[in-house]
């Protein structure tokens, strides 16, 4: 089925270690989305790539970094993990960002939890 | 900036109606609604371009001031199937790099309907 597929689902990680969370689309979008959601604070942007090839900061980039390895896919990467980053994670694509008018497509998410 | 989201909470009985709003300090491009189930991913409901009409589907529609860069998202005769947080986001024009649209997600609305 198309769609936005992360992996993995849940994730415990000890404060220090790394890890990678995976994003995959199959609908053909060109613009996708990091975001994390924590009680109360809605939706923040992480990072983002507009295009293939480029990627920018959102709101909240500190601690994370990012690769689009192809149109398909966009990773995100916690270097060293805190427990202020204990959060569920969720990447989206959308058609474009140079043109307005489109929804996102959310993954099913990725719940976090840093001790 | 984050769109400012009221009420916070609201509790229906199945049939009453709802209205959730949505305002924003910066001059908006589009207004997104999105509905998140308990543990699941959001999910796009509508869009409201700026120029464009009120919209709907089923017994949910949306409106969009451009002047007071305000949006409703308008219930009725609400379903169970209704309940959830519901999110706007609004998107505007950043110019940093290449440019882009950006969407900012409100804190949410949470909507529990009641038999």
């Amino acid at each position: 089925n198309a769609g936005v597929t992360q992996t993995p689902k849940f994730q415990v990680l000890k404060t220090g270690q790394s890890m990678t969370l995976q994003c995959a689309q199959d609908m053909n979008h060109n613009s996708m989305y990091w975001y994390r959601q924590d009680p109360g604070m809605g939706l923040r942007l992480i990072y983002y790539s507009a295009s293939e090839g480029t990627t920018d900061k959102g709101e909240v980039p500190n601690g994370y970094n990012v690769s689009r390895l192809n149109k398909r896919e966009f990773s995100l990467r916690l270097e060293s993990a805190a427990p202020s980053q204990t959060s569920v994670y969720f990447c989206a694509g959308r058609w474009s960002a140079s043109a307005p008018g489109y929804g996102y497509t959310f993954g099913s998410g990725t719940r976090l939890t840093v001790v | 900036q984050q769109p400012v989201q009221s009420p916070q909470a609201v509790i229906l009985r199945e049939g009453e109606d709802a209205v959730i709003n949505c305002s924003s300090s910066k001059a908006l491009y589009s207004v997104h609604w999105y509905r998140q189930k308990h543990g699941e991913a959001p999910v796009f409901l509508m869009i409201l371009l700026k120029g464009g009409e009120q919209k709907g589907h089923d017994k949910i529609s949306a409106s969009f001031n451009e002047k007071k860069q305000q949006s409703s998202l308008y219930l009725t005769a609400s379903q169970l199937s209704y309940s959830g947080t519901y999110f706007c986001g609004t998107e505007i024009w950043e110019y940093s790099g290449a440019g882009s649209y950006q969407l900012t997600f409100g804190k949410g609305t949470k909507l529990s309907v009641i038999p």
